[in-house]
């Protein structure tokens, strides 16, 4: 079974720019969920879909927004860059039950300048 | 408001010898724990979980040790090899409250990273 599938693995965008990120999640997942990993912060929750529904979300400004097609794959988009948006931002899917852990893809590294 | 932590930031262990990673968390809501295991440059691959009704689980050489009253949990690896050098995170999700239901929404540790020394 293929795993969680994430584009493009590197982007580089200028401040006040827009970016989309692309999930294709686990054959069968109807579940993605967004995070961001910064060396201060951490891993943060950003958001989840579940069958094209956003069911969940942390917090972050509503510059940061996603969605989910009806075949899971789900995309996030990121509006006026800050330079604080610099991270690595990962895409997780899993079935949506109970007790079913998250199976993340590799990323996407983002460098805002 | 740090929910789960890991106050070890490294973890230094001989190959052949035990592991053992630890996670404290606050939140009682939580019920259902998961390890991860994260190297550079990839996401985080998921090792084992357990639900608040259990108080272990195995798989082969992990084991993950659950203590509500203590609100804490750890990991046990062994025998430990070199190949498991890497950062290890401990996560926490909780069933919302009112109606809603999301089970993607996980709260991590800073990370633990383990050496494992040949």
């Amino acid at each position: 079974k293929a795993g969680v599938t994430q584009t493009p693995r590197y982007l580089i965008k200028t401040r006040g720019q827009q970016v989309t990120l692309s999930c294709s999640p686990i054959s069968g997942h109807r579940s993605v969920s967004w995070y961001q990993q910064t060396p201060g912060q951490g891993l943060q929750f950003l958001f989840e879909y579940f069958s094209e529904t956003q069911r969940n979300k942390g917090n972050f400004p509503g510059r940061f927004s996603g969605r989910q097609f009806s075949n899971s794959r789900s995309e996030m988009n990121v509006s006026t860059l800050e330079l604080g948006d610099s991270a690595l931002y990962l895409c997780a899917s899993s079935p949506g039950r109970r007790n079913s852990p998250l199976h993340f893809g590799n990323g996407t590294r983002l460098t805002v300048t | 408001d740090q929910q789960v932590k890991q106050n070890s930031p490294s973890l230094s262990v001989q190959e052949g010898r035990i592991s053992i990673l630890n996670c404290d968390y606050t939140n009682s809501m939580f019920d259902y724990f998961l390890w991860y295991k994260k190297y550079p440059a990839e996401g985080p691959t998921f090792l084992i979980s357990i639900s608040s009704i259990k108080d272990k689980n195995e798989d082969g050489r992990f084991t993950v040790f659950l203590n509500k009253s203590a609100k804490h949990l750890s990991l046990h690896i062994v025998p430990s090899q070199p190949g498991d050098s890497a950062v290890y995170f401990c996560a926490a999700s909780q069933l919302l409250n009112a109606g809603g239901t999301s089970y993607g929404k996980l709260t991590f540790g800073q990370g633990t990273i383990l050496t494992v020394h040949p």
